[in-house]
This record gives C-alpha cells, sequence and structure tokens, in this order.
C-alpha cells in the first residue's frame, strides 16, 4: 500500500536554529499538507499546498515556517528560527484530490524537539 | 476555540462489546465528519467518513452515526477487539472556497479494549 514517508523520525535542534522536515507524497497525489500535534494537544492543520503554491495556511504558520517541494516528490517544511513552542509532531500528508471523503494519507511523523 | 471536541480522554472496553467513542462539534459548516485511528509511533490513519447529509454510515464493525440537530456524532465498534486498542480522532472539514479542505481535530480518545 502506497505511503507517506517522513524523515528524520526524530530530530532534535537548538533553539533559534534553522531545520528543515521532509516527505515524500504519495507519487500520484496532488494536494500535500502539513498538521502538528503538540504532546497532549489536538493535531491542528498547519498549510496545504496544490499546484507549487499555499492553497491555504493557518495562524501558527507564520513567516517563520515556509515550505517547498523541491524536485517533484520531496515536500519541505521549514522552520527558520526554531523556539521552545515549536516542539512537537509533525505529520505530513497527501491526498489525490482538494477533498476526499476518505482523508488524506499522513505519514509516520517528525518529532521535532526544540532544546 | 474547540470545534470539535471529544469530551472523554480515554475509554476502556471488554473484547467482544461495542465501544462507542463520540464527538461534539460547534461549526455548523462543517461538511464531512472523520474518524481517524492513531496508534503510537505512526500517523493517524483513516478509518471511516460520514457527509453532513447522512445520518449513519457503516463499514464492517465500524458505524459512524451523525445528528446533526445535536451537533453531535459517534463511533461505534462492534465487536471491539484487542487491535482496536488505540487513539481515535474525530475531525471535521469544511470547504473553505481555498481549493483544498484543512481538516480540525479532536483531542482524541484513547480506546483500550482489554481481552
Amino acid at each position: 500500500e502506497p505511503e507517506v514517508t517522513q524523515t528524520p523520525s526524530h530530530q532534535v535542534t537548538q533553539m533559534g536554529q534553522e531545520v528543515i522536515l521532509r516527505c515524500v507524497p504519495i507519487s500520484n497525489h496532488l494536494y500535500f499538507y502539513w498538521y502538528r500535534q503538540i504532546l497532549g494537544q489536538k493535531v491542528e492543520f498547519l498549510v496545504s499546498f496544490y499546484n507549487n503554491e499555499i492553497s491555504e495556511k493557518s495562524e501558527i504558520f507564520d513567516d517563520q515556517f515556509s515550505v517547498e517541494r523541491p524536485d517533484g516528490s520531496n515536500f519541505t517544511l521549514k522552520i527558520r528560527s526554531t523556539k521552545l513552542e515549536d516542539s512537537a509532531m509533525y505529520f505530513c500528508a497527501s491526498s489525490i484530490e482538494g477533498f476526499t471523503g476518505e482523508g488524506y494519507t499522513f505519514g509516520s511523523g517528525t518529532r521535532l524537539t526544540v532544546v | 476555540d474547540q470545534q470539535v471536541k471529544q469530551n472523554s480522554p480515554s475509554l476502556s472496553v471488554q473484547e467482544g462489546r461495542i465501544s462507542i467513542l463520540n464527538c461534539d462539534y460547534t461549526n455548523s459548516m462543517f461538511d464531512y465528519f472523520l474518524w481517524y485511528k492513531k496508534y503510537p509511533a505512526e500517523g493517524p490513519t483513516f478509518l471511516i467518513s460520514i457527509s453532513s447529509i447522512k445520518d449513519k454510515n457503516e463499514d464492517g464493525r465500524f458505524t459512524v452515526f451523525l445528528n446533526k440537530s445535536a451537533k453531535h456524532l459517534s463511533l461505534h465498534i462492534v465487536p471491539s477487539q484487542p487491535g482496536d486498542s488505540a487513539v481515535y480522532f474525530c475531525a471535521a472539514s469544511a470547504w473553505s472556497g481555498a481549493g483544498s479542505y484543512q481538516l480540525t481535530f479532536g483531542k482524541g480518545t484513547k480506546l483500550s479494549v482489554i481481552p
């Protein structure tokens, strides 16, 4: 079964450092997403991406965040200057359509720890 | 602003019995509701969904009921099996006009099925 692959599974970074989280969505999917889950909290939408541009973003997705699809297969989330409160599980997801009643396919997540 | 609420953080059920997980929402613009299942160290996995024009959707052991007037939905698992032990997230989506749907998640309910 096709999978969304995320690397690394765990990243530890110092506060103020830049971090790039990587995702390989399912190959024929067209819509890509990043969500995050702070420990003990709900899963929160960050951004959606379609046709090489951001289609929606939440208020969490401020100027410190950016996304890119650099080579047609990878989908990355960059945090420019990490803060302690960025520590969370970050999930990448993809879907073949903008909306599907079957939801998205999520990756296993990257646990980001900012120290 | 909790638009999707799962008021029970945990639920324990005997194997073979029915598990009922509940979810309430406040946004009347939601038009699709989904349940995701999440095991530790994995991303959420789509389980079942229901359109707002329906009141019931069934898939094997899983049935989702939607009561629009009460803004309430529930997931029934019958019979419950130990492998069903996981965190269950309720999610809802609404068309934003921007080309893709974003999901709004509840905080999750941890289901433990006791053999």
